[in-house]
């Protein structure tokens, strides 16, 4: 059973389009993380989010935490091909362990 | 600044062999985490280690073990590999990781690709 689940699992879109991600959980989590992971690589974290309503900007990305602290959300716009990866959610529900979503594939094309 | 380090970066065994990987985390750190990615999922966690001491074991098998050495560089062994045990491995490194001070923020490093034949 998969505790964070993203969505969409697969999403291609042009160069100058916007698009949303999700990430969705029955559990509240203290924080949510998202990381950025390119092909042969560790994935690079992007940004954490802490309070129930957060939203946070990283140029053109904007992450938003739910009120209830169970989801998240990214949001890019004006995609460029370089924003191509994995987008991963991941929270801590122990003290030592990362749970991940399974993770969004995004590809931009020009 | 050197990030975390793993290695090999690649590897090839057969069913039945061992595995050794190899992390060393960001300077200062003195917590190690290790992650087992399959193809086309999220990374799942395997152990983590703070000041040499075990302080996590997610749900993975016996033949799974790993240490932290003094110099808070890790490994991670495998044994009786099974075709299922392809995958990335990723290692963590974090400042924090003592009981009770949480994760703290996790860098991770390149990976080792284990590929079971």
């Amino acid at each position: 059973t998969q505790l964070l689940e993203q969505s969409p699992q697969f999403l291609s879109i042009q160069e100058g389009e916007n698009l949303t991600v999700y990430c969705n959980s029955s559990s509240v989590f203290s924080s949510l993380q998202w990381y950025r992971q390119e092909p042969g690589e560790g994935p690079v974290l992007l940004v954490t989010v802490v309070t129930g309503g957060e939203v946070k900007k990283l140029k053109r990305l904007t992450f938003q935490f739910g009120d209830a602290r169970k989801d998240s959300s990214l949001h890019i716009t004006a995609a460029q091909p370089g924003d191509t990866g994995l987008y991963l959610c991941a929270g801590a529900l122990l003290s030592y362990a990362l749970n991940f979503g399974k993770g969004t594939s995004l590809l931009v094309t020009p | 600044d050197a990030g975390v380090t793993q290695s090999p970066t690649h590897l090839i065994k057969t069913r039945g062999q061992h595995v050794t990987l190899r992390c060393s985390p960001i300077s200062g750190h003195k917590s190690v985490s290790w992650y087992q990615q399959v193809l086309g999922q999220g990374p799942q966690f395997i152990f983590q280690y703070y000041e040499k001491e075990e302080r996590g074991r997610g749900n993975f098998p016996d033949r799974f073990s790993a240490r932290q050495f003094p110099n808070y560089s890790s490994e991670l062994n495998v044994n009786a590999l099974l075709l299922g045990d392809s995958a990335l491995y990723l290692c963590a490194s974090s400042l924090e990781g003592g009981r009770g001070l949480g994760l703290g923020t996790q860098y991770f490093g390149p990976g080792t690709r284990l590929t079971v034949l």
